[in-house]
């Protein structure tokens, strides 16, 4: 079964400043994999997604990730992060024959002036 | 296209009462899925559904029911409300596999007192 491990709870980062959030994961196979984020009271929204091809994801709001098989990574990037970006981020996997997701403990970002 | 809807938002039971939490979608997925949301535990599987009945049992089953009479609803039943029930619920679905990603609904925050 896989499984996905976020080792940051919390990160607190300046506005403007860069933002990476880690995620690791267990899978045999070549996995599906996912970055969330959670608003305050909001539902999930998905930011980007790898399955095949390019490494290196573009997702929305200017975030991107990247793929490392050898590290069985996922970790998201953003250059320059907004007070807007503040909320919880969740990693997710996925299998190729299966519906089901497996998703981390979250990490929460909160973004100073 | 209202995308998944899950009512109510809140609600408030007493040890014992039993409830349903609705969830419907309009984007014609075949796979829905009931998840809670615990502080520090990220998500975690109630049930889902591959289709119009066809329900399965995730990680957390205990004390919940499902049921799909049709692709568009999939309610989430709690047969005796217990405070360790207290939660946040989503409800989320997808096309064919998990490789698209899910949507999700606002969730229902659930307080059992």
């Amino acid at each position: 079964a896989q499984s996905v491990t976020q080792p940051d709870i919390h990160i607190t980062v300046s506005e403007g400043a860069s933002l990476e959030l880690r995620c690791n994961y267990s899978y045999g196979a070549t996995p599906y994999l996912f970055w969330y984020v959670q608003s305050p009271g909001q539902g999930l929204q998905l930011l980007l997604k790898y399955f095949s091809g390019d490494t290196l994801v573009q997702g929305i709001k200017g975030f991107e990730a990247e793929f490392k098989r050898s590290q069985s990574s996922f970790n998201l990037r953003k250059p320059s992060v907004h007070w807007s970006d503040a909320a919880e981020y969740f990693c997710a996997v996925g299998a190729s024959n299966d519906y089901k997701l497996s998703f981390g403990a979250g990490t929460t970002v909160t973004v100073r002036a | 296209n209202a995308g998944v809807t899950q009512t109510p938002k809140f609600q408030v039971l007493k040890t014992g009462q039993s409830m349903t939490l609705q969830c419907a979608q309009d984007m014609n997925h075949e796979y829905m899925s009931w998840y809670r949301q615990d502080p520090g535990m990220g998500l975690r599987l109630i049930h889902y559904s591959v289709g119009a009945g066809i329900t399965d049992q995730g990680e957390v089953p205990n004390g919940y029911n499902v049921s799909r009479s049709t692709t568009e609803d999939f309610p989430l039943r709690l047969l005796s409300a217990a405070p360790s029930q207290t939660s946040v619920y989503f409800c989320a679905s997808s096309y064919e596999q998990a490789n698209y990603g899910y949507t999700f609904g606002s969730g229902t925050r659930l307080t059992v007192v």
